[in-house]
Protein backbone atom coordinates (compact mmCIF):
# COMPACT_ATOMS: atom_id res chain seq x y z
CA UNK A 1 0.00 0.00 0.00
CA UNK A 2 1.29 3.19 -0.26
CA UNK A 3 1.98 5.48 2.33
CA UNK A 4 3.44 9.17 2.53
CA UNK A 5 5.10 10.09 5.82
CA UNK A 6 5.99 13.71 7.68
CA UNK A 7 8.06 13.70 10.42
CA UNK A 8 8.04 17.40 11.42
CA UNK A 9 4.65 18.12 13.12
CA UNK A 10 5.60 21.64 13.26
CA UNK A 11 9.34 24.43 12.21
CA UNK A 12 10.19 27.42 12.79
CA UNK A 13 12.49 29.56 10.07
CA UNK A 14 13.61 32.88 10.07
CA UNK A 15 12.75 35.18 7.89
CA UNK A 16 15.18 35.07 5.00
CA UNK A 17 16.44 31.59 5.68
CA UNK A 18 15.80 28.53 3.35
CA UNK A 19 13.90 25.71 5.35
CA UNK A 20 13.34 21.88 4.13
CA UNK A 21 10.18 19.68 4.82
CA UNK A 22 10.54 16.16 5.13
CA UNK A 23 8.35 13.60 3.11
CA UNK A 24 9.12 9.75 2.68
CA UNK A 25 7.01 7.79 0.80
CA UNK A 26 6.64 3.96 0.13
CA UNK A 27 5.21 2.88 -2.94
CA UNK A 28 5.71 -0.08 -5.06
CA UNK A 29 4.10 1.49 -8.55
CA UNK A 30 7.03 1.76 -10.82
CA UNK A 31 5.53 5.23 -11.86
CA UNK A 32 4.20 7.38 -9.20
CA UNK A 33 4.30 11.23 -8.90
CA UNK A 34 5.20 13.48 -5.99
CA UNK A 35 3.52 16.64 -4.43
CA UNK A 36 3.46 19.54 -2.56
CA UNK A 37 0.72 21.73 -1.17
CA UNK A 38 0.58 24.77 0.75
CA UNK A 39 -2.14 25.49 3.20
CA UNK A 40 -2.18 28.72 4.54
CA UNK A 41 -5.12 29.39 7.62
CA UNK A 42 -7.88 30.38 5.55
CA UNK A 43 -7.76 26.84 4.33
CA UNK A 44 -7.33 26.41 0.65
CA UNK A 45 -5.01 24.14 -0.64
CA UNK A 46 -2.23 25.56 -3.15
CA UNK A 47 -0.37 23.38 -5.01
CA UNK A 48 3.21 23.80 -4.93
CA UNK A 49 5.94 21.10 -7.15
CA UNK A 50 5.25 18.14 -8.66
CA UNK A 51 7.87 15.64 -9.57
CA UNK A 52 7.53 12.61 -11.72
CA UNK A 53 9.24 9.84 -10.83
CA UNK A 54 10.60 9.11 -14.08
CA UNK A 55 11.82 12.85 -14.01
CA UNK A 56 15.57 12.87 -14.29
CA UNK A 57 15.66 16.45 -12.18
CA UNK A 58 14.39 17.30 -9.35
CA UNK A 59 11.59 19.75 -9.55
CA UNK A 60 12.17 23.63 -9.40
CA UNK A 61 8.86 26.07 -9.13
CA UNK A 62 10.57 29.67 -7.95
CA UNK A 63 11.32 29.78 -4.09
CA UNK A 64 10.52 26.17 -4.03
CA UNK A 65 12.45 23.23 -5.24
CA UNK A 66 12.14 18.94 -4.16
CA UNK A 67 14.79 17.27 -3.69
CA UNK A 68 13.80 13.67 -4.93
CA UNK A 69 15.78 10.84 -3.75
CA UNK A 70 14.56 8.33 -5.36
CA UNK A 71 16.56 5.92 -3.80
CA UNK A 72 15.70 6.56 -0.33
CA UNK A 73 12.37 7.23 -1.61
CA UNK A 74 12.33 10.64 0.02
CA UNK A 75 10.60 13.87 -1.63
CA UNK A 76 11.60 17.11 0.74
CA UNK A 77 10.67 20.08 -0.30
CA UNK A 78 13.06 23.15 -0.16
CA UNK A 79 11.68 26.68 0.62
CA UNK A 80 14.97 29.54 -0.23
CA UNK A 81 14.39 32.69 1.05
CA UNK A 82 11.31 32.33 3.64
CA UNK A 83 8.94 35.31 3.37
CA UNK A 84 6.17 35.65 6.40
CA UNK A 85 3.71 34.49 4.11
CA UNK A 86 5.28 31.17 3.92
CA UNK A 87 3.92 30.00 7.08
CA UNK A 88 1.38 27.69 6.56
CA UNK A 89 0.50 23.82 6.77
CA UNK A 90 2.44 22.07 4.22
CA UNK A 91 1.43 18.77 3.12
CA UNK A 92 3.20 16.05 0.94
CA UNK A 93 1.27 14.14 -1.54
CA UNK A 94 1.82 10.91 -3.91
CA UNK A 95 -0.80 9.50 -6.37
CA UNK A 96 0.00 6.37 -8.92
CA UNK A 97 0.67 7.25 -12.76
CA UNK A 98 0.79 3.60 -13.89
CA UNK A 99 -1.90 2.08 -15.93
CA UNK A 100 -5.77 1.73 -14.51
CA UNK A 101 -5.03 4.33 -12.08
CA UNK A 102 -7.16 5.88 -9.83
CA UNK A 103 -5.94 9.32 -9.57
CA UNK A 104 -6.51 9.74 -5.74
CA UNK A 105 -4.18 10.98 -3.64
CA UNK A 106 -2.49 9.73 -0.59
CA UNK A 107 -1.15 12.56 2.34
CA UNK A 108 1.05 12.69 4.62
CA UNK A 109 -0.04 14.45 8.20
CA UNK A 110 1.23 17.80 7.31
CA UNK A 111 4.00 20.30 8.48
CA UNK A 112 3.31 23.25 10.18
CA UNK A 113 5.88 26.41 9.65
CA UNK A 114 5.83 29.30 11.07
CA UNK A 115 8.52 32.14 9.84
CA UNK A 116 9.91 34.44 11.95
CA UNK A 117 10.24 38.05 11.30
CA UNK B 1 -15.01 32.10 -10.52
CA UNK B 2 -12.90 29.07 -9.22
CA UNK B 3 -12.45 26.29 -11.76
CA UNK B 4 -13.90 24.24 -8.52
CA UNK B 5 -16.80 25.61 -6.51
CA UNK B 6 -17.93 23.95 -2.93
CA UNK B 7 -21.17 25.23 -1.20
CA UNK B 8 -21.39 25.92 1.64
CA UNK B 9 -18.51 26.81 2.47
CA UNK B 10 -19.36 26.81 6.06
CA UNK B 11 -22.09 24.65 8.11
CA UNK B 12 -22.97 23.89 11.63
CA UNK B 13 -25.49 20.91 11.84
CA UNK B 14 -27.26 19.22 14.39
CA UNK B 15 -27.00 15.43 15.22
CA UNK B 16 -28.79 13.21 13.35
CA UNK B 17 -29.56 15.57 10.69
CA UNK B 18 -29.22 14.95 6.98
CA UNK B 19 -26.44 17.25 5.20
CA UNK B 20 -25.23 17.81 1.65
CA UNK B 21 -22.09 19.33 0.22
CA UNK B 22 -22.09 20.52 -2.90
CA UNK B 23 -19.44 20.33 -5.49
CA UNK B 24 -19.37 21.90 -9.38
CA UNK B 25 -16.24 22.08 -11.89
CA UNK B 26 -15.82 24.09 -14.98
CA UNK B 27 -12.35 22.14 -15.81
CA UNK B 28 -14.31 19.73 -18.31
CA UNK B 29 -12.52 16.79 -16.05
CA UNK B 30 -14.64 13.10 -15.41
CA UNK B 31 -12.71 12.74 -12.35
CA UNK B 32 -14.06 14.06 -9.36
CA UNK B 33 -13.04 13.22 -5.43
CA UNK B 34 -14.28 13.98 -1.93
CA UNK B 35 -11.72 14.13 1.35
CA UNK B 36 -11.56 15.02 4.73
CA UNK B 37 -8.82 16.57 6.48
CA UNK B 38 -8.70 16.06 10.27
CA UNK B 39 -5.92 17.46 11.96
CA UNK B 40 -2.65 15.67 12.57
CA UNK B 41 -4.17 13.05 9.77
CA UNK B 42 -3.98 14.96 6.38
CA UNK B 43 -6.48 14.52 3.67
CA UNK B 44 -8.16 11.06 3.31
CA UNK B 45 -9.89 9.94 0.13
CA UNK B 46 -14.06 9.40 0.93
CA UNK B 47 -15.40 8.63 -2.26
CA UNK B 48 -14.49 9.00 -6.28
CA UNK B 49 -16.24 9.08 -9.32
CA UNK B 50 -14.63 8.71 -12.94
CA UNK B 51 -18.01 9.42 -14.52
CA UNK B 52 -22.15 9.56 -14.06
CA UNK B 53 -22.03 5.31 -13.54
CA UNK B 54 -19.10 5.20 -12.07
CA UNK B 55 -18.70 5.68 -8.24
CA UNK B 56 -16.23 4.00 -6.38
CA UNK B 57 -15.59 4.14 -2.34
CA UNK B 58 -12.40 5.28 -0.66
CA UNK B 59 -10.60 4.31 2.52
CA UNK B 60 -13.50 6.36 4.37
CA UNK B 61 -16.83 6.04 3.34
CA UNK B 62 -18.68 5.14 6.06
CA UNK B 63 -21.38 7.25 6.80
CA UNK B 64 -21.45 9.20 4.18
CA UNK B 65 -22.86 9.03 0.35
CA UNK B 66 -22.68 10.62 -3.15
CA UNK B 67 -24.37 11.77 -5.69
CA UNK B 68 -22.43 12.01 -9.65
CA UNK B 69 -25.44 14.37 -11.30
CA UNK B 70 -23.25 15.31 -14.05
CA UNK B 71 -19.92 15.26 -15.29
CA UNK B 72 -19.70 18.97 -13.35
CA UNK B 73 -21.55 17.73 -10.22
CA UNK B 74 -20.31 15.73 -7.28
CA UNK B 75 -22.28 15.91 -4.21
CA UNK B 76 -21.70 14.47 -0.99
CA UNK B 77 -24.42 13.58 1.43
CA UNK B 78 -24.15 12.81 5.43
CA UNK B 79 -27.30 10.63 5.98
CA UNK B 80 -27.34 11.35 9.57
CA UNK B 81 -24.46 13.13 10.98
CA UNK B 82 -22.65 12.80 13.85
CA UNK B 83 -19.98 14.99 15.66
CA UNK B 84 -16.98 12.31 14.45
CA UNK B 85 -17.93 14.33 11.23
CA UNK B 86 -16.78 17.46 11.95
CA UNK B 87 -14.05 18.22 9.85
CA UNK B 88 -13.00 20.01 6.55
CA UNK B 89 -13.96 18.62 3.32
CA UNK B 90 -12.43 19.21 0.34
CA UNK B 91 -13.66 18.15 -3.36
CA UNK B 92 -11.22 18.10 -6.00
CA UNK B 93 -10.80 17.47 -10.01
CA UNK B 94 -8.25 15.67 -12.37
CA UNK B 95 -7.83 15.02 -15.78
CA UNK B 96 -7.84 11.64 -17.27
CA UNK B 97 -4.27 12.01 -18.28
CA UNK B 98 -2.29 14.24 -16.62
CA UNK B 99 -0.83 14.49 -12.88
CA UNK B 100 -2.19 17.73 -11.13
CA UNK B 101 -5.27 17.37 -9.05
CA UNK B 102 -7.96 21.12 -8.93
CA UNK B 103 -9.08 21.28 -5.17
CA UNK B 104 -11.85 23.51 -4.04
CA UNK B 105 -12.02 26.21 -1.62
CA UNK B 106 -13.09 23.64 1.32
CA UNK B 107 -15.88 23.02 3.05
CA UNK B 108 -16.19 23.36 6.99
CA UNK B 109 -18.31 21.39 8.29
CA UNK B 110 -19.09 21.18 12.34
CA UNK B 111 -21.66 18.54 13.76
CA UNK B 112 -22.80 19.74 17.10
Amino acid sequence: AQKITQTQPGMFVQEKEAVTLDCTYDTSDPSYGLFWYKQPSSGEMIFLIYQGSYDQQNATEGRYSLNFQKARKSANLVISASQLGDSAMYFCAMRDLGSGNTGKLIFGQGTTLQVKP
Amino acid sequence: DADVTQTPRNRITKTGKRIMLECSQTKGHDRMYWYRQDPGLGLRLIYYSFDVKDINKGEISDGYSVSRQAQAKFSLSLESAIPNQTALYFCATSPNRGTEAFFGQGTRLTVV
